[in-house]
């Protein structure tokens, strides 16, 4: 099974700035097969980013993914206020066992 | 635009079972996959399992295997999730959250039901 790490576990910035999150999987992951949720509290999780690096509809052009095999970075290129949340990176293993794991989660709040 | 509306709040006792809906509108239900995911209070995201409502078929993850019952049905465009032999660890907010059914687009979630919390507790 494949596990995915996150780092750092909370981050803390200002609004404005520039976040970088990162997930390292244990074996290499296909890019079409790596996206990304932001988690509000209260709420559900939302897709922002699939296959590695594209956005998914409505979400704004300051998020961003990138990586390959094992490494794998969500960039948020300057923070509103409403970016402050957890999130979440997922793979998705195909071959039988079908399998989807989440890394456990970065929080981004304010400092 | 699809939505997957969730049933609600249960409160049930250990060894009991809870059996939690997710209906789906706005989409053609049986063209996707429904999986499940559940979160402990305070907790991240834990994958239990999905079904194609086209096919019937259900894949569980290992963890879950025996204890859990993934069904849909097509023409009410609602799948059900049922969870045998409650424990006070199986306390959670449970989503459902619909998949493409091969390829790049299962590997995604994309829309989630609101969430159906489970507090087992005697």
């Amino acid at each position: 099974e494949i596990v995915l790490t996150q780092s750092p576990g909370t981050l803390s910035l200002s609004p404005g700035e520039r976040a970088t999150l990162s997930c390292r999987a244990s074996q290499s992951v296909s890019s079409s097969y790596l996206a990304w949720y932001q988690q509000k509290p209260g709420q559900a999780p939302r897709l922002l980013i699939y296959g590695a690096s594209s956005r998914a509809t409505g979400i704004p052009d300051r998020f961003s993914g990138s990586g390959s095999g094992t490494d794998f970075t969500l960039t948020i290129s300057r923070l509103e206020p409403e970016d402050f949340a957890v999130y979440y990176c997922q793979q998705y293993g195909s071959s039988p066992p079908v399998m989807y794991t989440f890394g456990q989660g970065t929080k981004l709040e304010i400092k | 635009q699809v939505q997957l509306v969730q049933s609600g709040a249960e409160v049930k006792k250990p060894g009991s079972s809870v059996k939690v809906s997710c209906k789906a509108s706005g989409g053609t239900f049986s063209s996707y996959t429904i999986s499940w995911v559940r979160q402990a209070p305070g907790q991240g995201l834990e994958w239990m399992g999905r079904i194609i409502p086209i096919l019937g078929i259900a894949n569980y993850a290992q963890k879950f295997q025996g204890r859990v019952t993934i069904t849909a049905d097509k023409s009410t465009s609602t799948a059900y999730m049922e969870l045998s032999s409650l424990r006070s660890e199986d306390t959670a907010v449970y989503y459902c959250a619909r998949g493409g059914r091969g390829g790049a687009t299962a590997a995604r979630f994309d829309p989630w039901g609101q969430g159906t919390l489970v507090t087992v507790s005697s």
